[in-house]
């Protein structure tokens, strides 16, 4: 166990409609990073947070936004969706300071399924 | 920009074989290196990590990876493989800014 807990575990959705992924990090852990991952695309960097803060911006498309909050989860939303945005989401977190170890500690991931 | 590259997306081996799973990266300064495992319809799982400290390091489930400069590598091996190394393999590297680029996968299969 990671302690990079996801939810929910599994969804379902049609095209056109909005879901909300969520993500709460490690205990302590500030930043929070993430990751779509999809047979043909791999595992592609989305965003990473920090503190609630915005700290850099990957591969996310403008359908998409993610948030911190101050208790430090983070939810990815996903708008308009398409079939091609079926994927593995995977959220991660990383321990700040001194105590930062370097590894990013992964979540279980949330599949979406697009129909 | 740094990136990393894993040769071989998909990789096969006898029981028993030795496993060697390629990373090179390429990075401006020394960098933090990463091996993580994913196993079907899990998340991933660190292995190993290079952090500048001894240039081979062990990781877990007998794993373990060289950090070579001059070759800008960092290859993954295992003597001896098992049924259970079947998986994803990843190779990650992280800057200093904190922001990890993951390579694309080796997939290990283990021929039994």
């Amino acid at each position: 166990d990671s302690g990079v807990t996801q939810t929910p575990k599994h969804l379902i959705t049609a095209t056109g409609q909005r879901v909300t992924l969520r993500c709460s990090p490690r205990s302590g852990d500030l930043s929070v990073y993430w990751y779509q991952q999809s047979l043909d695309q791999g595992l592609q960097f989305l965003i990473q947070y920090y503190n609630g803060e915005e700290r850099a911006k990957g591969n996310i498309l403008e359908r998409f936004s993610a948030q911190q909050f101050p208790d430090l989860h983070s939810e990815l939303n996903l708008s308009s969706l398409e079939l091609g945005d079926s994927a593995l989401y995977f959220c991660a977190s990383s321990a700040r300071g001194v105590a930062n170890t370097g590894e990013l500690f992964f979540g279980e991931g949330s599949r979406l399924t697009v129909l | 920009a740094q990136s990393v590259t894993q040769l071989g997306s998909h990789v096969s081996v006898s029981e028993g074989a030795l496993v060697l799973l390629r990373c090179n990266y390429s990075s401006s300064v020394p960098p933090y290196l990463f091996w993580y495992v994913q196993y079907p319809n899990q998340g991933l799982q660190l292995l190993l990590k290079y952090t500048s400290a001894a240039t081979l390091v062990k990781g877990i489930n007998g794993f373990e990876a060289e950090f070579k400069k001059s070759e800008t590598s960092f290859h993954l091996t295992k003597p001896s493989a098992h049924m259970s190394d079947a998986a994803e393999y990843f190779c990650a590297v992280r800057n200093t800014g904190n922001q990890f680029y993951f390579g694309t996968g080796t997939s290990l299969t283990v021929i039994p």
